[in-house]
């Protein structure tokens, strides 16, 4: 079973940072936290992924709260490209991810 | 790097037949593994390989189903006497291991739909 919660769908204008929550609350201290997206009729494709510490790359941003209950992807300028479903995942040792149902990020122009 | 490459990428059966996919991972990843989606779902575990070696099934990956990694490289996922309920998206993953911290490449996916 997935170990996250994730809002349902969120909203974003077009060029805005989009923050996409994540609750945590069992997350043990060996377990990542991982985002994948998933745009329409393709595979999921990683975004990121951290431990304990703050995370950037060329996509996004990962903020992981100081007790690792909760985190947050951020999406510094969002495109209409950028409209998928986000998945948070929590894993650690287990050889697989599980995912939840993820959130439906809408861009809008 | 050309990545994970599924085939075919939509199928259409009818009810009793036997279909099978095909999974050709990044080269060099030792890791593979099989998802199923069904609409408005997330991505559900199936089974992995290590290399050649199947290393978990899930309960999900009922007796009709059978999945083959022969040489280490390409995976084969058969589905035997198909049914309606077979319908949704067969995703594909490889990754070069499986430690922790280890991130999965996705193929685009095979569509199966059972008339």
């Amino acid at each position: 079973d997935a170990k996250t919660t994730q809002p349902t769908s969120m909203d974003c204008a077009e060029g805005r940072a989009a923050n996409l929550p994540c609750n945590h609350s069992t997350i043990s201290g060996n377990e990542y936290v991982y985002w994948y997206r998933q745009i329409h009729s393709q595979g999921p494709q990683y975004i990121i992924h951290g431990l304990k510490n703050n995370e950037t790359n060329e996509m996004a941003s990962l903020i992981i709260t100081e007790d690792r209950k909760s985190s947050t992807l951020i999406l510094p300028h969002a495109t209409l490209r950028d409209t998928a479903v986000y998945y948070c995942i929590v894993e650690g040792g287990s050889e697989k991810l599980v995912f939840g149902k993820g959130t439906k990020l809408t861009v809008n122009p | 790097d050309t990545g994970v490459s599924q085939d075919p990428r939509h199928k259409i059966t009818k009810r009793g037949q036997n279909v099978t996919f095909r999974c050709d991972p990044i080269s060099e990843h030792n890791r593979l593994y099989w998802y199923r989606q069904t609409l408005g779902q997330g991505p559900e575990f199936l089974t992995y390989f290590q290399n050649e070696a199947q290393l978990e099934k899930s309960r999900l990956l009922s007796d009709r189903f059978s999945a083959e990694r022969p040489k280490g490289s390409f995976s084969t996922l058969e589905i035997q006497r198909t049914e309606q309920g077979d319908s949704a998206m067969y995703l594909c993953a490889s990754s070069l291991s499986r430690v922790s911290g280890e991130k999965l490449f996705f193929g685009s996916g095979t569509q199966l739909s059972v008339l």
